[in-house]
């Protein structure tokens, strides 16, 4: 079976230091993957996408990147984190014949 | 670009009663998938139900009916017999595909609360 993982659940970064979330799928290959962001009380804005290693897509130009090192693995970094970073970071999948998979998520609180 | 409105921030519904959370989008497609998805306080997203553009029958998942008015772009879910478990954020979202290359949009989300 098919299965998403996505740490850390919580990180508390001070402002101007580095970040690394990291998102691996199991049980499929050359899956479709994506970064959504979603801060306090509002919906969920894509970050990035990716539909094969070394290929990313950037929706919202800001100090965030992405990275897809591997085929199952996508990384989500920032060289220096903003107060407007927090937020709560979901990683998703799709695949031939799968819809949609949301990891359960990364609570990031900037200070 | 295709864009997803939900008019509602919030909506409240008494236990056992029925309650319809409005969804409109646009899009130049002719087909294309649409989707609802609840978020509990634990955030995970799960997903409600699905429709495919070309269907015209309405999808239906136990107590969780859609209305899908392809003319008006229009997708409401309606939730029957309310339950104290189904106070969440509804997201209604749209993609091209449903396990392609493209992203999901979102709407910015119903918060339904359930009274007892």
């Amino acid at each position: 079976s098919q299965t998403i993982h996505q740490w850390p659940a919580t990180l508390v970064q001070p402002v101007g230091s580095p970040l690394s979330l990291e998102c691996t799928v199991e049980g499929t290959s050359n899956p479709n993957l994506y970064w959504y962001r979603q801060a306090a009380g509002r919906g969920l804005q894509l970050l990035f996408y990716s539909v094969g290693i070394g290929q990313i897509s950037s929706e919202v130009p800001q100090n965030l990147s992405a990275s897809r090192p591997q085929d199952r693995q996508f990384i989500l970094s920032s060289k220096k984190l903003l107060l407007s970073d927090s937020g709560f970071y979901l990683c998703a999948w799709t695949g031939r014949r799968y819809g949609y998979t949301f990891g359960s998520g990364t609570r990031l609180t900037v200070v | 670009a295709q864009t997803v409105t939900q008019s509602q921030p919030e909506m409240s519904v008494q236990e056992a009663e029925t309650v319809t959370l409005s969804c409109t989008y646009d899009t130049s497609e002719s087909d294309y998938y649409l989707f609802w998805y609840k978020q509990p306080p634990s955030r995970q997203m799960i997903l409600v139900i699905r429709q495919e553009a070309y269907k015209q029958q309405n999808a239906t998942e136990n107590r969780f009916s859609v209305n899908f008015q392809k003319a008006a772009k229009s997708f409401s879910l309606k939730i029957s017999d309310s339950q104290l478990g189904d106070a969440a954020m509804y997201f209604c979202a749209y993609s091209f595909s449903f396990s392609g290359n493209t992203p999901l949009v979102f709407g910015k989300g119903t918060r339904l609360s359930v009274i007892a």
